[in-house]
């Protein structure tokens, strides 16, 4: 069974703007991480947030994580085509343990 | 290129057929992780194997194994197939940074 919830399901915006989501889980965990799938490729790594951090940048990411409410949030700002796929949050209950993905978000850009 | 290396990258074959997936973790990395995508599951953890020693199971079905050789490759053996079986299939090492993914294994079953 999935550990996370991902919202929106979906989102189009328009380039140059900023896309939010979110991605709520049940139990208490080690660290989550944020994937990107371009469609039917891969899983990219993007960015880990451990249990103890509350905020972690890099380049245009910005993840929060907010253990008592047991959510985390991915903003990318100044979209661009690029950033079209698939984003997945995935979280680990212990260190070396399996990860557990939350269902997607298919983010769209519109040039 | 992740490092992670999967083959074949493409496979359809016929119900109750058996095929088997593999997976070369990068150099030096211990671990392997195996996950299926599918479109009504989502991508769903199957098992992980630490230096040869299988350590967690997850939603694994009985026709599906798995194993960890020497040299650090794994195989995924996908028996007696079904339509339901058709999927992505992933592994994975893990880093301190994350998990590093090999591009899939598109399985279709006919």
């Amino acid at each position: 069974s999935q550990q996370g919830e991902e919202d929106p399901q979906a989102l189009s915006i328009q380039e140059g703007e900023n896309a939010t989501m979110n991605c709520s889980y049940k139990t208490s965990i080690n660290n989550l991480q944020w994937y990107r799938q371009n469609s039917g490729r891969g899983l990219v790594h993007l960015i880990l947030i451990r249990s103890n951090e509350r905020e972690k940048h890099s380049g245009r990411l910005r993840v929060t994580l907010d253990t008592s409410k047991k959510s985390s949030s991915l903003l990318i700002t100044a979209s661009r085509a690029a950033d079209t796929a698939s984003y997945f949050c995935a979280t680990e209950y212990s260190s070396a343990s399996k990860i557990i993905f939350g269902s997607g978000t298919r983010l769209s850009i519109r040039p | 290129d992740s490092g992670v290396t999967q083959t074949p990258k493409h496979l359809i074959t016929a119900t109750g057929q058996r095929v088997t997936l593999r997976c070369s973790p990068r150099s030096g990395d211990l671990s392997v992780y195996w996950y299926q995508q599918s479109l009504d599951q989502g991508l769903q953890f199957l098992i992980q194997y630490y230096n040869g020693e299988e350590r967690a199971k997850g939603n694994i079905l009985e026709r599906f194994s798995a194993q960890q050789f020497p040299d650090l490759h794994s195989e995924l053996n996908l028996s007696s197939l079904e339509l339901g079986d058709s999927a992505l299939y992933f592994c994975a090492s893990r880093t301190n940074y994350g998990y590093t993914f090999g591009s899939g294994t598109r399985l279709t079953v006919v």
